[in-house]
């Protein structure tokens, strides 16, 4: 059984960086064609993509957040960790953490963490 | 990048009635297109990949068509536990390509 949940700062001041931890279980890093995505949601809003990483390190960002977004992982752990520099209140969102499949054929996110709120405010 | 247009933004339903959401990519991406379902302050949750294959343990009365830009999810029969919010993801990826999700459609209850 995958599962994954994100865990972090519920809120952050502008200018500071978040960090957010995806812990997951069910699955394995180093396993081929395996990733874990973010994907982040304001209030009322639809969903924006984030960044991926690959079983073999690979990396993608948005290209419009690409100067702030780090992504990396610890297989020891079964630990992703997101983060972003220069928060701002439009980075208010809920973060979602997922698990991606990529083995054969266009890949999706089948298995997502419950998402947790962040605030970015003073 | 890659824009993928929805529609509706909304639409009223009766439970038992057909539904059709539709999705537009700006450009060919074969079949890299996925649909989600999401209810109100929960996962999305994928329901179709690969523009019509159907995830496991997702009723039959959803399905995905489609290919190269045009795109679209059907609920056959709705039923009381579909009405949610619907999103379609190209999931085309490339250097500097991100995936996109659509603007969501809303089902409401007639």
């Amino acid at each position: 059984q995958i599962t994954l949940e994100e865990s972090g700062p519920t809120l952050v001041k502008p200018t500071q960086t978040l960090t957010l931890t995806c812990t997951f279980s069910g699955f394995s890093l180093t396993t081929p064609g395996v990733g874990v995505g973010w994907i982040r949601q304001p209030p009322t809003k639809t969903l924006e993509w984030l960044a991926l990483i690959y079983w073999d390190d690979d990396k993608r960002y948005s290209p419009s957040l690409r100067s702030r977004l780090t992504v990396t992982k610890d297989t020891s752990k079964n630990q992703v960790v997101l983060t972003m520099t220069h928060m701002d209140p439009a980075d208010t969102a809920t973060y979602f953490c997922a698990h991606r499949h990529s083995v054969r054929g266009p890949p999706y996110f089948d298995y997502w963490g419950q998402g947790m709120l962040v605030t970015v405010s003073s | 990048d890659i824009q993928v247009s929805q529609s509706p933004s909304s639409l009223s339903a009766s439970v038992g009635d057909r539904v059709t959401i539709t999705c537009r990519a700006s450009q060919s991406i074969a079949n890299y297109v996925n649909w989600y379902q999401q209810k109100l302050g929960k996962a999305p949750r994928l329901l179709i990949y690969a523009a019509s294959t159907l995830q496991g343990g997702v009723p039959s009365r959803f399905s995905g068509s489609g290919y190269g830009t045009d795109f679209t999810l059907t609920i056959n029969s709705l039923q009381p536990e579909d009405f949610a919010t619907y999103y379609c993801q190209q999931s085309y990826i490339t250097e500097n390509t991100p995936e996109s999700f659509g603007q969501g459609t809303r089902v409401e209850i007639k």
